[in-house]
């Protein structure tokens, strides 16, 4: 079945260590999104990529970190920079619609990281 | 600064009746505009969308509306059904991403 993995689904963490974050598609999707979910707050964009080895900051990149060398897997890593990292992480991936800047995106089932 | 906003942060139906979701943004460029619903701890479903040339698109139970000149979409679910209880996310799609709402929590009563 075509989808999208994130691993691990629940992380915790030290303060002031940094994380890693997986997510792996097999869609064949050329774009692919990090976004954070927090109460009430809806879900924030980190980071994006629209292509292999190229990515760009979303609304809230601050303390975060990502690369895109295999068009199928797109890691987000949360550092110790990162000032309220407990949080809800949805990675997402999306193919071209005819007409619209972006179509709808594919979401995986999420990673929830714990600060102590 | 949010640009996609759902003022209603919770809604509660009776079973069989209509739920209706709203949903207002300020970004004039938006192309396209979807609906996701969402349950605890999983990820973002894809529900329904509508492109910003059109004002209404149905699919089965549910519709959207979308009023450009108010920038002001809403969701039908007609009828309201127990396994429609969950978040339900706006999202607008500009400039190769997409921008989303805080959500509204739908509870249906039998």
């Amino acid at each position: 079945d075509g989808g999208i993995t994130q691993s691990p689904k629940y992380l915790f963490r030290k303060e002031g260590q940094n994380v890693t974050l997986s997510c792996e598609q097999n869609l064949n999707h050329d774009a692919m999104y990090w976004y954070r979910q927090d109460p009430g707050q809806g879900l924030r964009l980190i980071y994006y990529s629209q292509i292999v080895n190229d990515f760009q900051k979303g609304d809230i990149a601050e303390g975060y970190s990502v690369s895109r060398e295999k068009k199928e897997s797109f890691p987000l890593t949360v550092t110790s920079a990162q000032k309220n990292p407990t949080a809800f992480y949805l990675c997402a991936s999306s193919t071209p619609r005819a007409g619209v800047s972006i179509g709808e995106l594919f979401f995986g089932e999420g990673s929830r990281l714990t600060v102590l | 600064d949010q640009q996609v906003k759902q003022n209603s942060p919770s809604l509660s139906v009776q079973e069989g009746r209509i739920s209706i979701l709203n949903c207002d943004y300020t970004n004039s460029m938006f192309d396209y505009f979807l609906w996701y619903k969402k349950y605890p701890a999983e990820g973002p479903t894809f529900l329904i969308s509508i492109s910003s040339i059109k004002d209404k698109n149905e699919d089965g139970r549910f519709t959207v509306f979308l009023n450009k000149s108010a920038k002001h979409l809403s969701l039908h679910i007609v009828p309201s059904q127990p396994g429609d209880s969950a978040v339900y996310f706006c999202a607008a799609s500009g400039d190769y991403k997409l921008s989303f709402g805080a959500g509204t929590t739908v509870t249906v009563r039998a």
